[in-house]
This record gives C-alpha cells, sequence and structure tokens, in this order.
C-alpha cells in the first residue's frame, strides 16, 4: 500500500499562494497521484491527478518530481472558500480498490 | 448527469435495530467503494465491490455490517444491531475504471448515520 504523510494543518491569508507536500515513499510504478478536497459535510471532490512532472488545471498545479516520492499541490490566490481538507492520495492495494486516505491537511483560510 | 447518489441523507436508528444505506454510482460507473467517517477523522476504507461481486471488504467489521451491489439497483450498506460507535458519515464513491493507474473516485454527499 502507497502510504502518504502530509501536514495535518496549515494556514493562509486570502490571495497568497499555498503548496502542500505529500510524501508516497512506496508508491507502485504504474499508481498516479489524486489529490481531492473535503468541505465540511460533503463527500471528497477530486481536484488533481498526475503521474509526473507538472500538471495544471483550473484549480490547481501538481508537481512531482522525477523519483515520484512526493508531490506537491500549489492552489493559486487562494480565498476564503478554499477552506477544506485536502487528502494526497498515491494509489491502492494493486487491484483490491483499497485506496487510503490518511487524515489530509486541514487548510484554514484567514481574512 | 447525476453524479453519485446515496440515501438518506440522515438517518436516526435506536441502538439494536438496523440501516440501510443505498448509493445509485453515476452512469456507466460499475465500481462503488464505501468509505467511514468519524467526526474529525479522515475516511477510512470498508468495501470495494463490482457489479454482483464483493471485490475487497478488509474494511468493513465482520459483524453487523454487509455490503451488496446488485446487478439491477442501487448498492446497499447494511448494518445490522446499530450501536452508538457506528454513528458517523458513510461515503460512497464510483469510478469508471477499475482500481489503480489513473482510478478518479467520484464520492456522494454521503449518509450520516446517528444512533441514539
Amino acid at each position: 500500500l502507497a502510504k502518504t504523510t502530509q501536514p495535518i494543518s496549515m494556514d493562509s491569508y486570502e490571495g497568497q499562494e499555498v503548496n502542500i507536500t505529500c510524501s508516497h515513499n512506496n508508491i507502485a510504478t504504474n499508481d498516479y497521484i489524486t489529490w481531492y478536497q473535503q468541505f465540511p459535510s460533503q463527500g471528497p471532490r477530486f481536484i488533481i491527478q498526475g503521474y509526473k512532472t507538472k500538471v495544471t488545471n483550473e484549480v490547481a498545479s501538481l508537481f512531482i518530481p522525477a523519483d515520484r516520492k512526493s508531490s506537491t499541490l500549489s492552489l493559486p490566490r487562494v480565498s476564503l472558500s478554499d477552506t477544506a481538507v485536502y487528502y494526497c492520495l498515491g494509489g491502492g492495494s494493486g487491484n483490491t480498490g483499497k485506496l487510503i486516505f490518511g487524515q489530509g491537511t486541514t487548510l484554514q483560510v484567514k481574512p | 448527469n447525476a453524479g453519485v447518489m446515496q440515501n438518506p441523507r440522515h438517518l436516526v436508528r435506536r441502538r439494536g435495530q438496523e440501516a440501510r444505506l443505498r448509493c445509485s454510482p453515476m452512469k456507466g460507473h460499475s465500481h462503488v467503494y464505501w468509505y467511514r467517517q468519524l467526526p474529525e477523522e479522515g475516511l477510512k476504507f470498508m468495501v470495494y465491490l463490482q457489479k454482483e461481486n464483493i471485490i475487497d471488504e478488509s474494511g468493513m467489521p465482520k459483524e453487523r455490517f454487509s455490503a451488496e451491489f446488485p446487478k439491477e439497483g442501487p448498492s446497499i450498506l447494511r448494518i445490522q444491531q446499530v450501536v452508538r460507535g457506528d454513528s458517523a458519515a458513510y461515503f460512497c464513491a464510483s469510478s469508471l475504471k477499475a482500481p489503480g493507474g489513473a482510478n478518479v473516485l467520484t464520492f456522494g454527499a454521503g449518509s450520516r448515520l446517528t444512533v441514539l
């Protein structure tokens, strides 16, 4: 299983760029790195996914070094509505479907 | 194009009663996952099912809990003889692809079970 480690919490201010780093030392060769966002009382929502180098979409960027043992989610110019829990996933247990979410990073954006 | 639909959104049961949570995956998705989330905690994997088959139930308690995903109809997570410790949010997710590789899960809004 690709166990992930990420900071428990982070604080930021509106308009700043936020970078959340996740380590996944045991990621499997064919697994992608996926990030989800969860607001209180809601289900997690897919943000971004990548295999290596850099991926960018309308919401965030994902940086993955060549060794793929870590990844960094970058949120540009955060707003109060970005306050949420962010989960990093480094793939599942083969084909069994057991995706491990971990505790995630609670991001608090302040005005 | 409806997403993953879960019902009921809120369910209250007394100790010893049964709870049935239903999940309709996104159209075209044949892979369903159930997760449990206790207050202030992360999501804990319970079970992964494909149509008519349980693929991985390693996260589900062996007693009182069962899950199914029949050929027709929604996936159902069933909790018999509920206890207070079963109070939690239960999230269902579905995916188009099988796990592994570039798999992406789409989650429902969750069912919140309260056991009195």
